[in-house]
């Protein structure tokens, strides 16, 4: 069954630290990736998005993540979090073959300490 | 250019209604999709609509359906109201598919 897996639930880092979000799929065909942000203030928003080409894809605001086909995992990573990252962040797959669909991940909500 | 976005912002029905909900895409977009987020559920894809045509559909009822206009303007109906129905309803288009790029801010939808 195709699944997406981010298996951190809460995240809290200090201000300053480097940050890594974990994402695991589970997808017959090859993927399509996203990374979104949703906060109260800004509503959900593509980070990023990784289609084929380049396995390290940059996004906004300082984000970056990496395909790993072998691993099954699309890791979002940003080197020094802001206080203004706090918020949920979610992962996604879409299907590059047959009817395009989309799964979501269940999210992981950053907290970030001053 | 102005942002997605979505009519209403709010909304209260009953249970065994039907509701509408419009979306206007960013000039230039073809391609609009929907989503319904609930805290037990979380983001789930509903349809995806490209130059007024269903490219895709999710794993929702018959009740849910929508449609595209020629200026890529969508709606979203919901017949037959049930409670489990509420939630934060989502659209995002993007110029040619291929994954939601932008959303508006949501209907939050309330059936009671």
């Amino acid at each position: 069954a195709q699944s997406v897996t981010q298996p951190d639930i809460h995240i809290t880092v200090s201000e300053g630290a480097s940050l890594e979000l974990r994402c695991n799929y589970s997808y017959g065909a090859t993927p399509y990736l996203f990374w979104y942000v949703q906060s109260p203030g800004q509503g959900l928003q593509l980070l990023l998005k990784y289609f084929s080409g380049d396995t390290l894809v940059q996004g906004i605001k300082g984000f970056e993540a990496e395909f790993k086909r072998s691993q099954s995992s699309f890791n979002l990573r940003k080197p020094s979090v802001h206080w203004s990252d706090a918020a949920e962040y979610f992962c996604a797959v879409g299907s590059t073959s047959g009817t395009y669909k989309y799964i979501f991940g269940t999210g992981t909500r950053l907290k970030v300490l001053a | 250019k102005a942002g997605v976005t979505q009519t209403p912002r709010y909304l209260i029905k009953t249970r065994g209604q039907q509701v509408t909900l419009s979306c206007s895409p960013i000039s230039g977009h073809r391609s609009v999709s929907w989503y319904q987020q609930t805290p037990g559920q979380g983001l789930q894809f509903l349809f995806e609509y490209f130059s007024e045509t269903q490219r895709n559909k999710g794993n929702f009822p018959g009740r849910f359906s929508g449609r595209q206009f020629s200026n890529s303007r969508s709606e979203m109906n919901v017949s037959t109201l049930e409670l489990g129905d509420s939630a934060l309803y989502l659209c995002a288009s993007s110029e040619a598919g291929g994954g939601a790029e932008y959303f508006g801010p949501g209907t939050r939808l309330t059936v009671t």
